[in-house]
């Protein structure tokens, strides 16, 4: 199974702070990388597919980046409903696996 | 729009078997899609169960393979998870998904709100 690991795993930025987060892959996965975010007893939200393509209805403050082993999801100004846990997936080889999360969470 | 929810027992006596059903709304199963099933515990995050696609093909998490039942219900726009010998291991919140082909990348774009699965006597 290919491994996902993120970092960092867990954050707390102000309102208005740009906020990367990194998602690494234990083989290359080409841009098979999606990311989502999760809201506490909510099902996950795809907000990226494809690594770098923004998902209908999410707002342009979020971006991906990377190929290969290596991507980044970027949240530019931080807003009060981007505190969240974040999980990128990849969708290379099944088994589709997940990263462990990323909580970014209110300072 | 396209909605999905998750139906089934709360609570499965270990070694029993654990059954979900995943009503579609908005959209017909046998549309272009594959239906997946993912569950999320404290321990292990999010695990990708399984897919199936509109033609039944299915995909299984090796992990879980030897018990794992995936299944399509044409007649009621309905797909349905089987797991046999549970253990206190599966005790997770359960989604059912839609897992899309875009472009030739795979997404789960749509999700049902989950329901929580406790294994225990």
């Amino acid at each position: 199974d290919i491994l996902m690991t993120q970092s960092p795993s867990s954050l707390s930025p102000s309102v208005g702070d740009r906020v990367t987060i990194t998602c690494r892959a234990s083989e290359t996965i080409s841009s098979y990388l999606n990311w989502y975010q999760q809201k506490p007893g909510k099902a996950p939200k795809l907000l990226i597919y494809a690594a770098s393509s923004l998902q209908s209805g999410v707002p342009s403050r979020f971006s991906g980046s990377g190929s290969g082993t290596d991507f980044t999801l970027t949240i530019s100004g931080l807003q009060p409903e981007d505190f969240a846990t974040y999980y990128c997936q990849q969708s290379f080889s099944s088994p589709w696996t997940f990263g462990q999360g990323t909580k970014v969470q209110i300072k | 729009q396209v909605q999905l929810q998750e139906s089934g027992p709360g609570l499965v006596k270990p070694s029993e078997t654990l059954s979900l059903t995943c009503s579609v709304s908005g959209a017909s199963i046998r549309g272009y899609f594959y239906w997946a099933w993912i569950r999320q515990s404290p321990g292990k995050g999010l695990e990708w169960i399984g897919s199936i696609s509109h033609d039944g093909s299915t995909f299984h998490n090796p992990s879980l393979k030897s018990r794992l039942t995936i299944s399509l219900d044409t007649s009621n726009n309905q797909f349905s998870l089987g797991l046999t010998s549970v253990t206190a291991a599966d005790t997770a919140v359960y989604f059912c998904a839609r897992d899309r082909l875009t472009n030739g990348w795979y997404n789960l774009d749509l999700w049902g709100q989950g329901t929580l699965v406790t294994v225990s006597s």
